[in-house]
């Protein structure tokens, strides 16, 4: 069974900084690129960063880029995120998904963990 | 860039059948994709490459595309089935990578 589990949530002031992990299991990770998709509170959903399989293409979104950092383990299979210089905007849940081998869309999500980004 | 625009909500009796579109703003049109997301809950694939259905989601789900828009079709829609709708889609190209979600449907069963 496919298993994505999210980790790193909590509250941090305006400028800080704060590191997410996805620990997955159930399936070949290093065969996969994997996303973050977040979620503003009582919004929809915004895609914010794609990593291939070998870590060889990086993607973000415009709204995060020179912020944020993707990474992943794959002796660990872990997908991280690394943010920076947080903003009030950034306050969301953090989805990590897994990417289809068939198409750009996301066949596995986890649970979530909530970013608080506040004085 | 490109939007992907939705209608903010549906409203459907038990037994109807309820539809949700998605109109691209943009060409070329990629392949549109569709998640279904309950309160408290991670979205969940209902629909893949504008038509296929992934295993375990019921037959009522069904996908369509005609020029620009795609359309969520749930046929003998159940009071389980209320849920908020999100369509999503790409456009990769070697450096380059946008991942657009729509704005997301509230369907309501009535």
């Amino acid at each position: 069974e496919v298993q994505l589990v999210e980790s790193g949530g909590g509250l941090v002031k305006p400028g800080g900084s704060l590191r997410l992990s996805c620990a997955a299991s159930g399936f070949t990770f290093s065969s996969y690129s994997m996303n973050w998709v977040r979620q503003a509170p009582g919004k929809g959903l915004e895609w914010v960063s794609s990593i291939s399989s070998s870590s060889s293409y990086i993607y973000y979104a415009d709204s995060v880029k020179g912020r944020f950092t993707i990474s992943r383990d794959n002796a660990k299979n872990s997908l991280y995120l690394q943010m920076n210089s947080l903003r009030a905007e950034d306050t969301a849940v953090y989805y990590c998904a897994r990417e289809a081998r068939t198409g750009d869309y996301f066949d596995y999500w986890g649970q979530g963990t909530l970013v608080t980004v506040s004085s | 860039s490109y939007e992907l625009t939705q209608p903010p909500s549906v409203s459907v009796s038990p037994g109807q059948t309820a539809r949700i579109t998605c109109s691209a703003d943009a060409l070329p049109k990629q392949y549109a994709y569709w998640y279904q997301q309950k309160p408290g809950q991670a979205p969940v694939l209902v629909i893949y490459k504008d038509s296929e259905r992934p295993s375990g989601i019921p037959e009522r789900f069904s996908g369509s595309s005609s020029g620009t828009t795609v359309t969520l079709t749930i046929s003998g829609v159940q009071a389980e089935d209320e849920a908020d709708y999100y369509c999503q889609s790409a456009d990769s190209s070697g450096t380059y990578r946008e991942v657009v979600f729509g704005g997301g449907t509230k369907l309501t069963v009535l």
